[in-house]
């Protein structure tokens, strides 16, 4: 079956723009989780959606948004880029809240110049 | 707020010893333990979890192990082989609030 895919790839954009990341987590999996990982802070969580709604959330800015969609599918904003948002940008599904296995997409990485 | 330490930070052995990456968590309501392994520009792929409710659990040549009253989890690798090089994260979850809280990362290389 389909792991979870995130596209795009590699993205990259100026100091002030905004992007949106795309996540489609397992087949069946409810739950879409989000991570930031850096070379200097390793993998920080952005946060958490189950059912459309936001479960969980991370010490992350009001920069950085997100939503699901009925479907599971999921989505991460962030605007108004700074150079420290470059990253590489992971989600991860699971079948549900409380389930684990949690399996991670290959990532976005941004790169803000 | 939650926090995962993870020692050691980097890791060299022979191929064939036994590696062994420790770490502690501070939220005592934490109940799951996965470990994952995130080789060079991939994505972190899980090698074995842990519920608090288990001590040990083991899948062929790796093996994990809970102590719940210490707060202390660890990841056993024998017999390890070149390709067990990569970078091994841990993390705990706490299921009520669904935030998955990682270690820092050790760095394993196993050297022919």
């Amino acid at each position: 079956k389909a792991g979870v895919t995130q596209t795009p790839r590699y993205l990259i954009k100026t100091r002030g723009q905004q992007v949106t990341l795309s996540c489609s987590p397992i087949s069946g999996h409810r739950s879409v989780s989000w991570y930031q990982q850096t070379p200097g802070q390793g993998l920080q969580f952005l946060f958490e959606y189950f059912s459309e709604t936001q479960r969980n959330k991370g010490n992350f800015p009001g920069r950085f948004s997100g939503r699901q969609f009925s479907n599971s599918r999921s989505e991460m904003n962030v605007s108004t880029l700074e150079l420290g948002d470059s990253a590489l940008y992971l989600c991860a599904s699971s079948l549900a809240q409380g389930a684990g296995g949690y399996t991670f997409g290959s990532g976005t990485r941004l790169t803000v110049v | 707020g939650e926090n995962v330490e993870q020692h050691p930070s980097t890791l060299s052995v022979q191929e064939g010893d036994s590696a062994v990456i420790k770490c502690t968590y501070s939220d005592s309501a934490s109940n799951y333990f996965p470990w994952y392994k995130q080789e060079l520009g991939k994505r972190p792929q899980l090698i074995i979890d842990i519920r608090s409710n288990v001590g040990e659990k083991k899948d062929q040549r790796i093996a994990v192990t809970l102590n719940k009253t210490a707060k202390h989890f660890s990841l056993h690798i024998t017999e390890t082989q070149p390709e067990d090089s990569a970078v091994y994260f841990c993390a705990a979850l706490n299921t009520g609030f669904q935030k998955l809280v990682f270690g820092t990362g050790t760095r394993l290389l196993v050297s022919p």
